[in-house]
């Protein structure tokens, strides 16, 4: 697997209040991905990086913004929580081949 | 529109036996597909995968079958272990390039158990 590490693997945080999520890979992948996990929906793309500085929208980005500003590091923001967001978020990186290879999860509960 | 879909919630096998996961698509333009396996509290870990140029790929145990005229993959694992319980999600990729490239649609997972 590639090292691909997800801060904090859990959090607690209250109606709108803002989050960030971080994502760090060891592994110099260009592509990162954040997806989120409900039951009954599988995984679900929110934002995604192409490079530093480029992202762009997946299916479900409404709440959330991301920024990469270096290869390693991709961030997910939720910039007021709501209940809606309560869900499993997992950081996704992928290199030439179009295997995606997955961080540990952070489990998000907001009140 | 759920392009991916696995019609399976759960499947109930005997160890040692042959489990059959199944999934279906319905964009034309998915040539690559994919298979992970999640355990609780843990990430997706890759499995196997396809191209579309083939209809079937084996590692060890796991053997995974793509019928495109029927936009149908299955992931057959034989035999069957305890230690494969786990909720197991298919994947697919389309041949669009640029910054689309790698992209990966998801099934909504089926839930494997393996008795002893």
């Amino acid at each position: 697997d590639a090292g691909i590490t997800q801060s904090p693997r859990h959090k607690v945080t209250e109606t709108g209040t803002p989050v960030t999520l971080r994502c760090h890979q060891t592994e110099n992948h260009r592509y990162m991905y954040w997806y989120r996990q409900d039951p009954g929906h599988g995984l679900r793309l929110i934002h995604y990086s192409y490079g530093v500085k480029d992202t762009d929208k997946g299916e479900v980005s409404d709440g959330y913004s991301v920024s990469r500003s270096k290869t390693e590091d991709f961030l997910l923001t939720l910039e007021s929580a709501t209940s809606s967001q309560t869900s499993v978020y997992f950081c996704a990186t992928g290199g030439q081949l179009r295997t995606q290879y997955f961080g540990p999860g952070t489990r998000l509960l907001v009140l | 529109d759920q392009q991916v879909k696995q019609n399976s919630p759960s499947l109930s096998v005997q160890e040692g036996r042959i489990s059959i996961l199944n999934c279906d698509y319905t964009n034309s333009m998915f040539d690559y597909f994919l298979w992970y396996k999640k355990y609780p509290a843990e990430g997706p870990t890759f499995l196997i995968s396809i191209s579309s140029i083939k209809d079937k790929n084996e590692d060890g145990r796991f053997t995974v079958f793509l019928n495109k005229s029927a936009k149908h993959l299955s992931l057959h694992i034989v035999p069957s272990q305890p230690g494969d319980s786990a909720v197991y999600f298919c994947a697919a990729s389309s041949n669009a390039g640029g910054t689309s490239y790698g992209k990966l649609t998801f099934g909504q997972g089926t839930i494997l158990t393996v008795h002893p």
